[in-house]
């Protein structure tokens, strides 16, 4: 069963910007969770969907959004991009719709905000 | 306000025992996760805890007290390849995962 997967792995871009991230879960996953993962600040919870409806959103402004497709691949986007968004963005997808069970997560895509 | 605590950095030899200490204050508690994370890499599911006790799984071993708001994870034997962060997450009421900043793991020879 291949692994959760995410695109693009790495990306540049300058304040002001807006970016796009994909990830696409595990066949038959249908929860996605999004994190941003900074140095000395561990994973930061941004959102969680779960058949196409945001079920839980943590404290990140409104320039960060995210949605679900039908077939579960999941995108977020970071409008207006600041330097302090660069972080490793990281989606992690599960099977339950409980929550509780094993998140396997995908390789993350680096933004560097410059 | 939702917090989970954990030690920065450790140093441990190999072949010998590391613990790895973990507090929480939580809105609730549907369980307690450990992952493992090498640097550069995604993380890895190690253990879930949910009652109190202790789950031993091979060379790892995860200890919940809910009590006292704490869980260790316990590394016998350790190996080189045992170098990496250790995260701790807590799923609170609303079944969201907190989590730690991570411990990270240093092994030397």
């Amino acid at each position: 069963k291949a692994g959760v997967t995410q695109t693009p792995r790495y990306l540049i871009k300058t304040r002001g910007q807006q970016v796009t991230l994909s990830c696409s879960p595990i066949s038959g996953h249908r929860s996605v969770s999004w994190y941003q993962q900074t140095p000395g600040q561990g994973l930061q919870f941004l959102f969680e969907y779960f058949s196409e409806t945001q079920r839980n959103k943590g404290n990140f402004p409104g320039r960060f959004s995210g949605r679900q497709f039908s077939n579960s691949r999941s995108e977020m986007n970071v409008s207006t991009l600041e330097l302090g968004d660069s972080a490793l963005y990281l989606c992690a997808s599960s099977s339950t719709g409980t929550g509780i069970s094993e998140q396997f997560f995908g390789p993350g895509t680096r933004l560097t905000v410059l | 306000g939702q917090n989970i605590d954990q030690p920065t950095e450790m140093t441990a030899t190999e072949g010998a025992i590391v613990q790895i200490n973990c507090t929480y204050q939580t809105s609730g508690f549907n369980g307690l996760f450990w992952y493992q994370q090498h640097a550069g890499e995604a993380p890895t599911f190690l253990s879930y805890n949910v009652l109190d006790g202790l789950e031993e799984k091979g060379r790892f071993s995860s200890f919940l007290s809910r009590s006292k708001g704490y869980s260790y994870l316990l590394l016998k034997e350790l190996q080189m390849k045992d170098s990496a962060s250790y995260l701790c997450a807590v799923m609170d009421s609303n079944y969201q995962l907190i989590w730690g900043a991570g411990t990270k793991l240093i092994i030397k020879p």
